[in-house]
């Protein structure tokens, strides 16, 4: 069955600090894979997107993700997290028989102390 | 660009009444428009996908009949919880796409049934 996975639930960084966000998939083909973001009160606004090609991603908001099909990862990165990077963030996966249907990732709560 | 609204962003009713949610593509023709569902603390699941003039795809386990979609337009899809119940209450967040496999979010709307 198709799926992602996010495996850390909640994470608290200092601000300042580098920061990766873990995501895994599991599809029969190379999926397209999304990070987004969600602020309190806010929407989901998408950070970056991978559908083939360089398997490094830049984003928005200076975040990156690096596409690992041998260990089927999607992880999202950030040098220096500031304290408005707080928010929850969710990895999705398209693809299998409908690439226009999504399947969302737990979900990881990101905590940045000052 | 590619920016949707949600109307009303949230809505307290008495179970067994209608509430009927907006979902609107404001600068940009959706062809494909999606309806999630997200109960606290856990991830968006998808409840359906409509495609403008025609009937909407429901995901297993939902109540076609109790979460009523109409996508009259490439820019409006409603979605009307009909005879709300206290377990319908939850996060109802809706997405349109252009056609490729990025969605873009409304803001969502949090819905209570008293």
């Amino acid at each position: 069955a198709q799926s992602v996975t996010q495996p850390d639930i909640h994470i608290t960084v200092s601000e300042g600090a580098s920061l990766e966000l873990r995501c895994n998939y599991s599809y029969g083909a190379t999926p397209y894979l999304f990070w987004y973001v969600q602020s309190p009160g806010q929407g989901l606004q998408l950070l970056l997107k991978y559908f083939s090609g360089d398997t490094l991603v830049q984003g928005i908001k200076g975040f990156e993700a690096e596409f690992k099909r041998s260990q089927s990862s999607f992880n999202l990165r950030k040098p220096s997290v500031h304290w408005s990077d707080a928010a929850e963030y969710f990895c999705l996966g398209a693809g299998g028989t409908s690439y226009g249907k999504l399947t969302f990732g737990q979900g990881t709560i990101l905590t940045v102390h000052p | 660009g590619a920016v949707v609204s949600q109307h009303p962003s949230w809505v307290i009713c008495k179970s067994g009444t209608s509430v009927k949610i907006e979902c609107r593509s404001l600068d940009f023709q959706a062809t494909t428009m999606f309806w999630y569902r997200q109960f606290p603390k856990q991830s968006l699941m998808l409840m359906a996908t409509s495609n403008e003039g025609s009937k909407a795809t429901y995901e297993q386990g939902v109540e076609k009949d109790k979460f009523l979609i109409n996508h009259a337009s490439l820019t409006l899809s409603t979605l009307t919880v009909t005879s709300a119940h206290p377990e319908d209450s939850s996060f109802y967040i809706c997405s349109a796409s252009l056609g490729g496999e990025t969605q873009y979010f409304g803001p969502g709307t949090r819905l209570l049934v008293l």
